[in-house]
C-alpha cells in the first residue's frame, strides 16, 4: 500500500527554537496533505489542509505565523513550529490523500513527538 | 458542517470473540466515503475499511466488515475472532466526495482481553 513517510519521529527542544517536521509520499503523488495535532486519549484535530503549489489553509484557532506549512511538491509538505514553547508540546500527525480510479484514501505518517522544555 | 460521533469511549471484547464499534454522522449531503481507522499503542494510523455512500453493499475485509444504514446515517464496525493485536483506538471518519477535509470522530477504545 501506499506509504507516506515521517520525520522526526520524536523531537526534544528548547524553548524558543524552531522545529522542522518533514511528511514525504513515498510512492504516489499528494496533491493534498493534512498536518493533525492529537493529544493523549484524543482524537486528530486538524490543523489545517496544505495543497501543493499553495498557501495552506489553517482551521480557526490554529496561528499560521507560529505554524508554518509549506507544500512545495507533490511528494513533501514541512510543518515547522517557530519558537516553539511547552505548550506546543503535543503528537503531531501528516496525512496524504490519494485519489485513484475514483478511490478516496487517506494515508499516515507515523508521527512526531514534540517536546518543548 | 459535518460531524461524526462515536458513543462507547472505551469498549473490550475477550479474544476470539465478536465486537461491534458503533458511529453515526450528520450530513445533509448524499455522495461520501466512510472509514474506520486504528491507532494502535504504536500511534501509527491504519486505515481498517472503507465505504462508499452509493454502494448499498457493506464492505468487508477479513475479520472487519461494517454495517452501513445510509438512511439512518450509521456505520458500524464488526470485529470477529478478536484477536490481542486488534487492541486500539478506533476512529470512524468521514469526507464528501467533493469535500477537502476528513472529518474524524473521538474514537472508540477497545482492549481484547486474553
Amino acid at each position: 500500500g501506499a506509504v507516506v513517510s515521517q520525520h522526526p519521529s520524536r523531537v526534544i527542544c528548547k524553548s524558543g527554537t524552531s522545529v522542522k517536521i518533514e511528511c514525504r509520499s513515498l510512492d504516489f503523488q499528494a496533491t493534498t496533505m493534512f498536518w493533525y495535532r492529537q493529544f493523549p486519549k484524543q482524537s486528530l484535530m486538524l490543523m489545517a489542509t496544505s495543497n501543493e503549489g499553495s498557501k495552506a489553509t489553517y482551521e480557526q484557532g490554529v496561528e499560521k505565523d507560529k505554524f508554518l506549512i509549506n507544500h512545495a511538491s507533490l511528494t513533501l509538505s514541512t510543518l515547522t513550529v517557530t519558537s516553539a514553547h511547552p505548550e506546543d508540546s503535543s503528537f503531531y500527525i501528516c496525512s496524504a490523500r490519494m485519489v485513484s480510479g475514483g478511490r478516496e484514501k487517506l494515508f499516515f505518517g507515523s508521527g512526531t513527538q514534540l517536546s518543548v522544555l | 458542517a459535518q460531524t461524526v460521533t462515536q458513543s462507547q469511549p472505551e469498549m473490550s471484547v475477550q479474544e476470539a470473540e465478536t465486537v461491534t464499534l458503533s458511529c453515526t454522522y450528520d450530513t445533509s449531503e448524499s455522495n461520501y466515503y466512510l472509514f474506520w481507522y486504528k491507532q494502535p499503542p504504536s500511534r501509527q494510523m491504519i486505515l481498517v475499511i472503507r465505504q462508499e455512500a452509493y454502494k448499498q453493499q457493506n464492505a468487508t475485509e477479513n475479520r472487519f466488515s461494517v454495517n452501513f444504514q445510509k438512511a439512518a446515517k450509521s456505520f458500524s464496525l464488526k470485529i470477529s475472532d478478536s484477536q490481542l493485536g486488534d487492541t486500539a483506538m478506533y476512529f470512524c471518519a468521514f469526507i464528501l466526495v467533493d469535500g477537502q477535509n476528513f472529518v474524524f470522530g473521538p474514537g472508540t477504545r477497545l482492549s481484547v482481553l486474553p
